[in-house]
C-alpha cells in the first residue's frame, strides 16, 4: 500500500518555463489537495478536489491549474513559473464520507527551486 | 471560512520538561481539529486528532490535545518530552465532514539534552 505518491521529488526551473507535479493515491480517497509549504507561513492551500472531474480554488491558487482526470491522481501545473514559486510542494488526500477516516494523508513531498 | 493561528513560530525546550504548543481556530461552523507532526525531509503525519465526544485526546507518543469549545482552542500539550520529539508541529481545522483542510502556521519544537 503506497499511500500518497508524489513526482518528482526534487525539480529545478528557469524562469518561465513550465511544469507539471503527480500525485497519485491508492486509498480510494475522494478528497485530494496541493499545498505549498514555505518558512514560516505553514501550508498553503493552492488549490484542491472533492471528486473526480472537479477542482476548486484554495487560498494562494495564481499561477496555478490543476486536473482530475481520474480519482487517483491530481495533477499541479506551473504554466510559466516565477522565482516566488520556489516551496516545497505537498499533496494529500482524505475522505471525507467516513467520520473516523476524515484525516488527510500526505505524500513526501516535491522540492521545486525556480532560478 | 475557518482560520488557525498558532501562536509560537519556535519552541525551545530542554529533555523531560513540560510543553505546551498552543493553537486557536475560528470556524462558523462545527470542525474537526488536528495535529500533525512534521519531522526534517519529510512529510507529515497525523498525531492526533478531535473529531466528537471526548474534548481530551491522546497520541500513541504521549501527547495530547484539548479541544475547548468556549475559548476555541486545541492546544497540544507533553508532559515529558525527548529529544527525539523534536520537529515540526501542524495545527489544522476542517468544516466537519466535506470540509477542506486549513493549517496554521507551524510550531518548531526543538529539545535539547
Amino acid at each position: 500500500n503506497a499511500g500518497v505518491t508524489q513526482t518528482p521529488k526534487f525539480r529545478v526551473l528557469k524562469t518561465g518555463q513550465s511544469m507539471t507535479l503527480l500525485c497519485a493515491q491508492d486509498m480510494n480517497h475522494e478528497y485530494m489537495y496541493w499545498y505549498r509549504q514555505d518558512p514560516g507561513m505553514g501550508l498553503r492551500l493552492i488549490h484542491y478536489s472533492v471528486g473526480e472531474g472537479t477542482t476548486a480554488k484554495g487560498e494562494v491558487p495564481d499561477g496555478y491549474n490543476v486536473s482530475r482526470l481520474k480519482k487517483q491522481n491530481f495533477l499541479l501545473g506551473l504554466e510559466s513559473a516565477a522565482p516566488s514559486q520556489t516551496s516545497v510542494y505537498f499533496c494529500a488526500s482524505s475522505y471525507p464520507g467516513q467520520l473516523m477516516n476524515t484525516e488527510a494523508f500526505f505524500g513526501q513531498g516535491t522540492r521545486l527551486t525556480v532560478v | 471560512a475557518q482560520s488557525v493561528t498558532q501562536l509560537d513560530s519556535q519552541v525551545p525546550v530542554f529533555e523531560e520538561a513540560p510543553v505546551e504548543l498552543r493553537c486557536n481556530y475560528s470556524s462558523s461552523v462545527s470542525v474537526y481539529l488536528f495535529w500533525y507532526v512534521q519531522y526534517p525531509n519529510q512529510g507529515l503525519q497525523l498525531l492526533l486528532k478531535y473529531l466528537s465526544g471526548s474534548t481530551l485526546v491522546e497520541s500513541i507518543n504521549g501527547f495530547e490535545a484539548e479541544f475547548n469549545k468556549s475559548q476555541t482552542s486545541f492546544h497540544l500539550r507533553k508532559p515529558s518530552v525527548h529529544i527525539s520529539d523534536t520537529a515540526e508541529y501542524f495545527c489544522a481545522v476542517s468544516g466537519g465532514l466535506g470540509g477542506k483542510l486549513i493549517f496554521g502556521q507551524g510550531t518548531e519544537l526543538s529539545v535539547k539534552p
